[in-house]
């Protein structure tokens, strides 16, 4: 399988403490995307990547949130001290970047799903 | 600022019915407009896309959508539902210059009985 991968598909800490999240790229797809979905809601937009860059972060993402892509390849998303609004799916997706198309598409992963008791 | 509304939170349909999804979108820019399905624990897969050719856009599995500019809308249809089409459809629109993040709706959950 070549798709988006990430992991772990399923995380549960508690409040307070650090998680992680790993995302894998479709390969040489050269853009990256976080975004997040909560219940009942259509995901919403973290950060992107353009190889290593960091092009641009929600508001979403407060100073507890950190994206690195440090290789231009697999990216990690990390959160600290954990609060309980921070349990959501948090998806990853990536594509090619070609010009100033907006349609490139994007490939979205199966996310990863944190609970925070 | 770019924004979908999603008309109906929830359709239900018997398999066999024809499917209509509602979506009227807002942007100051010329959009892209996607459909996207969630099935149950699954991720994001694209339906169909738009991005300013041919205003009827065929997708996967038998769906189609219309892009009216008159009416901003983005209607997904499909003329005979399937069992397994059962999911969390999400339009979504995207635009400008620069950098184009994806804005999605809220969601219309199909439900499909038999």
């Amino acid at each position: 399988d070549t798709g988006v991968s990430q992991d772990p598909r399923h995380k549960i800490t508690k409040r307070g403490q650090n998680v992680t999240f790993r995302c894998d790229p479709i390969s040489e797809h050269n853009r990256l995307y976080w975004y997040r979905q909560t219940l009942g809601q259509g995901p919403e937009f973290l950060t992107y990547f353009q190889n290593e860059a960091q092009l641009e972060k929600s508001r979403l993402l407060s100073d507890r949130f950190s994206a690195e892509r440090p290789k231009g390849s697999f990216s990690t998303l990390e959160i600290q001290r954990t609060e309980q609004g921070d349990s959501a799916m948090y998806l990853c997706a990536s594509s090619t970047h070609r010009g100033q198309s907006s349609g490139n598409t994007i490939y979205f992963g199966e996310g990863s799903w944190l609970t925070v008791v | 600022a770019q924004s979908v509304t999603q008309l109906d939170s929830h359709v239900s349909v018997s398999e066999g019915t024809p499917v209509l999804l509602r979506c009227n979108y807002s942007s100051s820019y010329s959009p892209s407009l996607f459909w996207y399905v969630q099935h149950p624990n699954k991720g994001l897969q694209l339906l169909l896309k738009y991005t300013s050719a041919a205003t009827l856009v065929k997708g996967i599995n038998g769906f189609e959508a219309e892009f009216k500019k008159s009416e901003t809308s983005f209607h997904l249809t499909k003329p005979s539902a399937h069992m397994s089409d059962a999911a969390e459809y999400f339009c979504v629109v995207s635009g400008g210059t620069g950098f184009q993040k994806l804005v999605f709706g809220t969601g219309t959950r199909l439900l499909v009985s038999p």
